[in-house]
């Protein structure tokens, strides 16, 4: 069982459109959780950490629900520069590493 | 802003040499970290680094890899004897003592081996 799933996409959406991401973590006792882009053939960085209560950065929004374990991140008004590689990644409690989904494509098209 | 450095952006090798591939964490930060991506693959964690010895490790960092902080700024991971099958992209990061474990890395070393 992959320890954080994702749908590979990928997600063709017009400029302005609203983007729904979804992930799903296997360790219950997972206990950080981030969004991270990833542009091609470029490092990881970070989009924005994932809180209990949910949280927003302008067109971003992230949520998290403990009981089900997952994920979700939704981007609103798509921007050309939306275009990317979507990474949920977890961090299990004690441990040092990140863990990283497989990533969803996402292309803004004009 | 502060930024993770690496060098070289790519290396080329044959099978069975020995790389070296270096990384400049941001200054303040105490963790230090090795991840890879084989092309068209997820990141995958390697290994962690604080206060001068490995503080975790995966099962991909076996006896042919090895870590060091050998002065005050960088940060080296060693391949002793490459295999075509560690031909990736060798992600470094780094991050603070605080409680959010956010990452933040430094733009690859994409290593060929031949």
């Amino acid at each position: 069982r992959k320890e954080v799933e994702q749908d590979p996409g990928p997600f063709n959406v017009p400029e302005g459109a609203t983007v729904a991401f979804n992930c799903t973590y296997s360790n219950s006792a997972s206990q950080s959780f981030f969004w991270y882009r990833q542009d091609c053939r470029k490092e990881p960085k970070l989009l924005m950490s994932v809180y209990s209560s949910g949280n927003e950065d302008g067109r971003f929004t992230a949520q998290l629900n403990r009981a089900s374990q997952y994920i979700s991140l939704l981007i609103r008004d798509s921007k050309l520069s939306d275009s990317a590689t979507y990474l949920c990644v977890v961090n299990e409690a004690g441990r040092r590493a990140l863990t990283f989904g497989s990533g969803t494509r996402l292309q803004v098209q004009p | 802003e502060p930024e993770v450095t690496q060098t070289p952006s790519h290396q080329v090798t044959q099978m069975g040499q020995e790389v070296i591939l270096r990384c400049v964490p941001i200054s303040n930060h105490l963790y230090f970290y090795w991840y890879r991506q084989i092309l068209g693959q997820k990141v995958e964690f390697l290994v962690s680094f604080y206060n001068n010895e490995i503080s975790e490790k995966s099962e991909i960092f076996d006896d042919q890899f090895s870590v060091e902080r050998p002065d005050g700024s960088n940060f080296t991971l060693k391949i002793r004897s490459t295999k075509l099958e560690d031909s990736a992209m060798y992600f470094c990061a780094s991050r603070t003592s605080g409680t959010t474990d956010t990452q933040y890395f430094g733009p690859g070393t994409r290593l060929t081996v031949l």
